[in-house]
C-alpha cells in the first residue's frame, strides 16, 4: 500500500516568512509524529498526534511552531516568521496506536531558510 | 550528556564483512531498541525492533540488547554494498513509549 507523504519534497523560503509542511500518513495510522533532522544530527521530537487526543507538543521548539492533523488523518506543520536555524529536513511519521516503536517515516520536507 | 550516544563513523568496510554498530544509553527506563536505516535524502526505514533484553535476529541483520551495560548493537553479516547508508539507534520507556530517543547515526560505506 502507499507509504507516508510529504509535500513539498523542497522548499526555499526568506528568512521571515512563513511556511507550511504537509503530511499524509499511511491509512489506518492513529498515531502521527514530526521530527527535524539537522545535517548530520539525529531525529529531533517535536510533536505527536494520537487519534483525537491532545497532541504532545512537548518537542516543539518555539512558539513559532504549530501544527494540527484535521480529520484524523493529514498533518500540517507550520513554522512562523522562519529563521535560518529552521533549516533542516523536516519528517514526519506514522503507526498503529499500540505500535509506536514501529514507525514509517515519509521522505521529509528539506526546508532552506535564507 | 545526552540520552542516546552513537559513534558518527564513517566507517568503511570491504564488502563480505560482519559491521558491527552500536549505542549506548543512559535512561534505565528504555525498554524498547529499534534499529533504523536511512539512506541519502531518503526517510528512515525501520530494520528491526527488540522489547527488553536478549537477541533478535532477521536474515543478515543481528540486534543485540545488554541492558545491565546500557548498551545495544547490530550485526550485519554478509555485508552488501547496498547497506551503504546511515544506521540509526532508537530507544523508548515503557511509560513514553511514543516518545522516541534517537541516536544521530553511524555512516556506515561498504567497499566493493
Amino acid at each position: 500500500g502507499a507509504g507516508v507523504s510529504q509535500s513539498p519534497s523542497n522548499k526555499v523560503t526568506e528568512k521571515g516568512k512563513d511556511v507550511e509542511l504537509r503530511c499524509d500518513p499511511i491509512s489506518g495510522h492513529t498515531a502521527l509524529y514530526w521530527y527535524r533532522q539537522s545535517l548530520g544530527q539525529g531525529l529531533e521530537f517535536l510533536i505527536y498526534f494520537q487519534g483525537n487526543s491532545a497532541p504532545d507538543k512537548s518537542g516543539l521548539p518555539s512558539d513559532r511552531f504549530s501544527a494540527e492533523r484535521t480529520g484524523g488523518s493529514v498533518s500540517t506543520l507550520t513554522i512562523q516568521r522562519t529563521q535560518q536555524e529552521d533549516s533542516a529536513v523536516y519528517l514526519c511519521a506514522s503507526s498503529f496506536r499500540l505500535r509506536p516503536y514501529e514507525q514509517y517515516f515519509g521522505p521529509g520536507t528539506r526546508l532552506t531558510v535564507t | 550528556q545526552k540520552e542516546v550516544e552513537q559513534d558518527p563513523g564513517p566507517l568503511s568496510v570491504p564488502e563480505g564483512a560482519i559491521v558491527s554498530l552500536n549505542c549506548t544509553y543512559s535512561n534505565s527506563a528504555f525498554q524498547y531498541f529499534m534499529w533504523y536505516r536511512q539512506y541519502s535524502r531518503k526517510g528512515p526505514e525501520l530494520l528491526m525492533y527488540t522489547y527488553s533484553s536478549g537477541n533478535k535476529e532477521d536474515g543478515r541483520f543481528t540486534a543485540q540488547v545488554d541492558k545491565s551495560s546500557k548498551y545495544i548493537s547490530l550485526f550485519i553479516r554478509d555485508s552488501q554494498p547496498s547497506d551503504s547508508a546511515t544506521y540509526l539507534c532508537a530507544m523508548s520507556a515503557q511509560s513514553s513509549a511514543s516518545k522516541i530517543i534517537f541516536g544521530s547515526g553511524t555512516r556506515l560505506s561498504i567497499r566493493p
